[in-house]
């Protein structure tokens, strides 16, 4: 079992549409981060929060930390066929032990 | 950030035989990651490798299937041995960056494995 389970599993939308992804846990993490994946690469990380209730904007992507720091949500306004790839959340514990979430498959289509 | 090289990028093997890949770091890190993944789903943490010791294993992999080989501070080898269709899967290379306290995973572009 994952100790950060997402939801959806897969979202096939279309170009301009809303979507939000969840990362949820029943554990608390010092800090949580979001990673993006394309086919043949290594995930890259998007963004880090730390603080319970944190909220941060990449650009259309908006990343927000639960208040008691168990779970967490990617909002993206206006998606773009760019935005198409693996989204993996990830619980960071004792600043070395990193948990990945089930993964969000994401297609956009044109 | 660092910048990982891994080889091979895929490869396809016949069962009961071995692979070693090769994961090169273009600056010294401390520690290194060994993750799996199937395609298009999670990371699951296969070993640390420390320089100067003995990796340390997760639950579920063992030495003798993954064995790990830490010669420097930039260079990392995982062997996947004695094949067989369940090792089918994707192996990254990972090191956390950033600067002390940093927690930011960086990530090879992966090996993808197929045993037939």
């Amino acid at each position: 079992t994952q100790l950060l389970e997402q939801s959806p599993q897969f979202l096939s939308i279309q170009e301009g549409e809303n979507l939000t992804v969840y990362c949820n846990s029943s554990s608390v993490f010092s800090s949580l981060q979001w990673y993006r994946q394309e086919p043949g690469e290594g995930p890259v990380l998007l963004v880090t929060v730390v603080t319970g209730g944190e909220v941060k904007k990449l650009k259309r992507l908006t990343f927000q930390f639960g208040d008691a720091r168990k779970d967490s949500s990617l909002h993206i306004t206006a998606a773009q066929p760019g935005d198409t790839g693996l989204y993996l959340c990830a619980g960071v514990k004792n600043f070395n032990k990193f948990y990945f979430g089930s993964g969000t498959k994401l297609n956009v289509k044109p | 950030s660092a910048v990982i090289s891994q080889k091979p990028s895929r490869d396809i093997c016949q069962r009961g035989t071995s692979l070693t890949i090769q994961c090169q770091v273009d600056s010294q890190v401390t520690m290194m990651f060994w993750y799996r993944q199937q395609p298009g789903q999670s990371l699951t943490l296969i070993a640390t490798a420390n320089q100067g010791s003995e990796a340390t294993y997760e639950s579920g992999f063992v030495i003798d299937k993954f064995p790990i080989s830490r010669p420097n501070l930039t260079f990392s080898t995982l062997t996947v041995s004695n094949m067989s269709p369940e090792d089918s899967s994707i192996y990254l290379c990972s090191v956390r960056t950033g600067g002390s306290g940093a927690n930011v995973l960086t990530f090879g572009a992966g090996s993808r494995l197929t045993v037939l």
